[in-house]
């Protein structure tokens, strides 16, 4: 089974709105962290936001927000007030990993978002 | 700070060539990595570490060597070149290799083999 899903391959929103980006992981861990990265057209992999599977609060970082729903096992980005320069693909990201083991970062497929005037 | 340094940034390669993508971080992460990505199937695993004179293999690892002589440097060397190995590569690393540790990237290295 895939660890990390992300079923929108392409998403399209109006300058100003807001938009949400789905993605669901499978773990059997207790305890992980949950990952989201902006890759613009330039290439490089910019960390959003983070969320621990133990974090009471859905993590927030500006525009920014992880909308956790752990017993869903979803993990969905929302972007709010998208800008032009929000264009670009998504990644949403697992680390899991044991104690006294190292954690691996797995990633979904991506969402290239599209904002339009 | 420099952050995650990658070299070179583009590369063509002839089949059975070898080379070494070089990878440097100056944040004095222990835990590094190398991930290649490939047009609709996300980053995936090649190599990691998790300090020096320590490495592991990942999802991918068939093809590459790496080797971690000092916390700094992290390089990856493919062998024998083949046109499977045409692919973005990416450097990471990270404070430590625990869970809530977030990744830093290097830039990526675009690498074609005919």
């Amino acid at each position: 089974a895939q660890k990390i899903t992300q079923t929108q391959p392409g998403m399209f929103v109006q300058e100003k709105e807001a938009v949400t980006l789905d993605c669901t992981y499978d773990t059997s861990d207790q305890s992980y962290g949950l990952f989201w990265y902006k890759q613009p057209s330039s290439g490089e992999m910019i960390f959003l936001i983070y969320q621990g599977s133990y974090d009471e609060q859905n993590a927030t970082e500006g525009r920014y927000s992880l909308n956790f729903q752990k017993a869903r096992k979803s993990a969905n980005l929302v972007i709010s007030a998208s800008q032009l320069g929000d264009s670009a693909m998504y990644f949403c990201a697992m680390r899991e990993g044991g104690t006294g083991t190292a954690s691996k970062l797995t990633f979904g497929t991506g969402t290239r978002l599209q904002v339009t005037l | 700070n420099a952050g995650v340094t990658q070299t070179p940034k583009f590369q063509v390669l002839k089949t059975g060539q070898s080379m070494t993508l070089q990878c440097a971080q100056d944040m004095n992460h222990e835990y590094m990595s190398w991930y290649r990505q490939d047009p609709g199937m996300g980053l995936r695993l090649i190599h990691y570490s998790v300090g020096a004179g320590i490495t592991d293999q990942g999802e991918v690892p068939n093809g590459y060597n790496v080797s971690r002589s000092t916390t700094e440097d992290f390089p990856l060397r493919l062998l024998s070149a083949a046109p499977s190995q045409t692919s973005v590569y990416f450097c990471a690393s990270s404070y430590s290799e625990t869970r809530a540790n977030v990744l830093t990237f290097g830039a990526g290295s675009r690498l074609t083999v005919l």
